[in-house]
């Protein structure tokens, strides 16, 4: 299995919901990766776990919650975002921190 | 880290070889380049990496100038689905800090 695989593939979410994104891998990678990707722009560097533990934080908003509950899946979780929120979401592994990424398909955010 | 800079973007015959440069004249002795594609609405795939020789795999060859300030992704015989955002990354080598950070990338359009 060498996919990296994100759920839902599309979230529409109001300002007052909770949601989370899921990002799964089963190639024993133990780097796991949060991007955002506004459109026509480049992916930018959210969050960096390194074996389950929180190895960077690219001074996200607390309304971005990550979470890796095991070396194979990795959750973004969502609270009051705001529309400028809206994004196309990436998950990306590596099998460690400094080897080459592989990525997922996205996951597309409206935040209305 | 160290930055890159490539044309903004390009357009390649189909069936002809590709050449996508890439300055980098800030890089230092240990800054590994990457390069990594993004197709519309997929995920960034990556292409290929090196330090200081010459590399090939079965997708591109990456050629990197002696003086390692610039280098040049060859995709050898382009076809339709080689149109792409093509983003050269020179990785920083903190250990425990490694991240990819995406410029802007060169669009690259293959021309039936």
């Amino acid at each position: 299995d060498t996919e990296v695989t994100q759920t839902p593939k599309h979230l529409v979410m109001g300002m007052t919901n909770k949601k989370s994104l899921k990002c799964e891998q089963h190639m024993g990678h133990r780097a796991m990766y949060w991007y955002k990707q506004k459109a026509k722009k480049p992916p930018e560097l959210m969050f960096v776990y390194s074996y389950e533990k929180l190895s960077i934080n690219e001074s996200v908003p607390s309304r971005f919650s990550p979470e890796c509950p095991n070396s194979s899946l990795l959750n973004l979780h969502l609270h009051a975002l705001q529309p400028e929120d809206s994004a196309l979401y990436l998950c990306a592994s590596s099998q460690v921190q400094r080897d080459e990424q592989y990525f997922g398909p996205g996951t597309r955010l409206t935040v209305t | 880290d160290a930055k890159t800079t490539q044309p903004t973007s390009m357009d390649c015959a189909e069936g002809r070889a590709a050449n996508l440069p890439c300055n980098h004249s800030t890089i230092s002795g240990n800054e590994y380049v990457y390069w990594y594609r993004q197709i519309h609405s997929q995920g960034p795939q990556y292409i290929i990496h090196g330090l200081k020789n010459n590399e090939t795999n079965e997708m591109a060859s990456l050629i990197i100038t002696e003086d390692r300030k610039s280098s040049t992704l060859i995709l050898p015989h382009a076809t339709l689905r080689d149109t792409a955002v093509y983003y050269c990354i020179v990785r920083p080598p903190d250990f425990g800090n490694e991240k990819l950070t995406f410029g802007t990338g060169t669009r690259l359009t293959i021309i039936p």
